[in-house]
């Protein structure tokens, strides 16, 4: 069973920085391609960051760009996003994803449950 | 950058009614990039189609997909309670960005 667990969220102040991690099984994590997504409080869904599964190839929103680094861990089957500089409107609840199939990196279909990242003073 | 707008913003119906749901983009998408999602208050996204008309394993065929260039629609033939949430499409493009569109939520009259 495809399992995705996201970890590292909390409070953090604005201009601070935060690690997410997320843990992967299930799958042969060194196959896919991966993805982080937010979303804001009551809001929708906003891609974030994707990373091919060599980490060859990366990608970020410009709304992060600059500020988040997306990386990974074959040999520990883990995902992360190391966030700094943070703003306000980086509060949302992070989610790992994976493409349903290899080579699928257009779609998301497995999702973990998410970390709530809270950036207030 | 494209942006997909959908409609209505929410769709008050009772179980046993047909939603039809719409997804429009400022330019055209590829059909193999367009995907929808369904999401339940505290739960993450679940991926219900691809390809704009393909089922994800394990969706009830009362789901289907249509549409191309830049008009996309998720139909649900008649709803069962489950199905009360809020639905997304998605689109992959060429400038490696996915985005979303701000959902429509389904909810029961």
């Amino acid at each position: 069973e495809v399992q995705l667990v996201e970890s590292g969220g909390g409070l953090v102040q604005p201009g601070g920085s935060l690690r997410l991690s997320c843990a992967a099984s299930g799958f042969t994590f060194s196959s896919y391609s991966m993805s982080w997504v937010r979303q804001a409080p009551g809001k929708g869904l906003e891609w974030v960051s994707y990373i091919s599964s060599s980490s060859s190839t990366i990608y970020y929103a410009d709304s992060v760009k600059g500020r988040f680094t997306i990386s990974r861990d074959n040999a520990k089957n883990s995902l992360y996003l190391q966030m700094n500089s943070l703003r306000d409107e980086d509060t949302a609840v992070y989610y790992c994803a994976r493409a349903p199939s290899s080579g699928w990196y257009f779609v998301f279909g497995y999702w973990g449950q998410g970390t709530l990242v809270t950036v207030s003073s | 950058e494209i942006v997909l707008t959908q409609s209505p913003g929410t769709l008050s119906l009772s179980p046993g009614e047909r939603a039809t749901l719409s997804c429009r983009a400022s330019q055209s998408v590829s059909s193999s990039y367009l995907a929808w999602y369904q999401q339940k208050p505290g739960q993450a996204p679940r991926l219900l189609i691809y390809g704009a008309s393909s089922r994800a394993t394990g969706i009830p065929d009362r789901f289907s997909g249509s549409g191309s260039g830049t008009d996309f629609t998720l139909t649900i033939s008649r709803l069962e309670p489950e199905d009360f949430a809020v639905y997304y499409c998605q689109q992959y493009d060429s400038s490696h960005t996915w985005t979303f569109g701000q959902g429509t939520k389904v909810e029961i009259k």
